[in-house]
């Protein structure tokens, strides 16, 4: 089976807090990519960052930093000191070859963040 | 940049009418793709779009649901009958390359139908 589990459904924090978001994946590719997508209330899924398998090297951006392990099939991503304008839905997601040469995305379902004042 | 512009941004409708939905990607991006999301839910993936040829539709409600990217640049999403069932938020979204290619997918605002 190819999925994204993305077991924390909600998570509230107040603001200033670390928060980590989890993402486990299944996949029988070799070669595959992963991606985080932030989509706050407005609606719009913004991209944040993308991975590819053979690149476990952790990286940062600012607040925010994502750990790739692929001994456990994981990308997290944490933000620190989190702020309100960082209340969103985030994605993770998965891009898997299928027939055809054709690549596809599988989407988690999503881990709802509120950040409190 | 302009980023992918999608039109309208919200839209009511009675069941059994008919609506569609526009989208003008990224300028030079080949792909283009329509999700729908509902409450709730990660993106499905309605149609994918490869210049003007369609890659997959598997998903796509073909009794009821159309589209097209006639000039490979801009795209139509009609749906005709509308169904309860279909209230949803519609995305598009475009990357540069070709399919086979995992090119980053840049969404647009979204439309969010409402079925009465």
């Amino acid at each position: 089976a190819q999925k994204v589990t993305q077991a924390q459904t909600e998570i509230s924090v107040v603001e200033k807090e670390d928060v980590t978001l989890d993402c486990v994946y299944e996949t029988r590719d070799t070669t595959y990519y992963l991606f985080w997508y932030k989509q706050p209330p407005s609606g719009e899924l913004v991209f944040l960052i993308r991975r590819n398998s053979f690149d476990e090297q952790n990286e940062i951006s600012g607040r925010y930093s994502w750990n790739f392990q692929k001994s456990t099939s994981s990308f997290n991503f944490t933000i620190t000191a989190s702020q309100v304008v960082d209340s969103a839905v985030y994605f993770c997601a998965l891009s898997v070859l299928r027939a055809g040469n054709n690549r596809k995305l599988i989407w988690g379902l999503g881990t709802s963040l509120a950040v409190n004042p | 940049e302009a980023g992918v512009a999608q039109s309208p941004r919200y839209k009511i409708i009675e069941k059994r009418q008919s609506v569609a939905f526009w989208c003008n990607p990224i300028s030079g991006h080949a792909t283009l793709y329509w999700y729908q999301q509902i409450l709730g839910q990660g993106p499905k993936l309605l149609i994918q779009f490869q210049n003007n040829g369609v890659v997959d539709d598997s998903q796509l409600p073909k009794d009821r649901f159309s589209a097209e990217r006639l000039k490979g640049v801009d795209s139509t999403l009609k749906i005709q009958p509308a169904k309860l069932e279909d209230s949803a938020v519609y995305l598009c979204a475009s990357s540069p390359g070709l399919v086979s290619r995992t090119d980053t997918q840049y969404f647009g605002p979204g439309t969010r139908l409402t079925v009465l």
